[in-house]
């Protein structure tokens, strides 16, 4: 049973638009959510988190939304750049290591 | 260094072969995790370390799988008796603490044939 899901396998944006990824969870006990962005041939890199005191984190482009009653949280990029183009991980933890879902890859077109 | 190293980056395994994967973490990170990623999915936890203690080994898919941190630095995930079924990539990462973002390595692929 998945915890984690990431209903779109991908998702491609054009350059300067908005991208919106989105991450669904089921484990209520989930306090801490990130981000991470991977290239092929790559390990995944951490992107941005947000506790779930929170409802919203910002870091330059990107900005995470928390909703805790839908248990869903999204990532948004703003404006979109073709080196965004990668696989998207949602991950999630309660006090317990990083539970992944599957990846959602975003293709950025110039 | 300053990042997680991982050796070999590629290995070729025949079915039935071990192999062991080498996981170098930041140095100072106290907790230390290994994902497996197979193709098209996210990575999936096998297991963790505290320094030197496995506390928690629940994600490893069958008694061929062993892992071992003995000096609290480098740690080592074993297969035994590979089969084709454990073609993945195996991903190191290294934390400060057991909370926060993880600092993930390359990976090592494996292909099992």
């Amino acid at each position: 049973d998945q915890q984690v899901k990431q209903n779109s396998p991908s998702l491609s944006v054009q350059e300067g638009r908005i991208s919106i990824l989105n991450c669904d969870y089921t484990n209520s006990m989930f306090d801490y959510f990130l981000w991470y962005k991977k290239y092929p041939a790559e390990g995944p890199t951490f992107l941005i988190s947000i506790s779930s005191i929170k409802d919203k984190n910002e870091d330059g482009r990107f900005t995470v939304f928390l909703n805790k009653s839908a248990k869903h949280l999204s990532l948004h990029i703003v404006p979109s750049q073709p080196g965004d183009s990668a696989v998207y991980f949602c991950a999630a933890s309660g006090n317990t290591p990083l539970v992944f879902g599957k990846g959602t890859r975003l293709s950025v077109i110039a | 260094g300053a990042g997680v190293s991982q050796s070999p980056r590629y290995k070729v395994a025949k079915r039935g072969q071990d192999v062991a994967l080498r996981c170098d973490p930041i140095s100072g990170h106290v907790s230390l995790f290994w994902y497996q990623q197979a193709l098209g999915q996210g990575p999936e936890f096998l297991t963790y370390f505290q320094n030197e203690a496995q506390l928690d080994k629940s994600g490893l898919p069958s008694d061929r799988f062993f892992a071992e941190r003995p000096e609290g630095s480098v740690s080592t995930l074993k297969i035994q008796r590979t089969q084709q079924e454990d073609s993945a990539v195996y991903l190191c990462a290294s934390s400060l603490g057991p909370g926060g973002g993880y600092t993930f390595g390359s990976g090592t692929r494996l292909t099992v044939v």
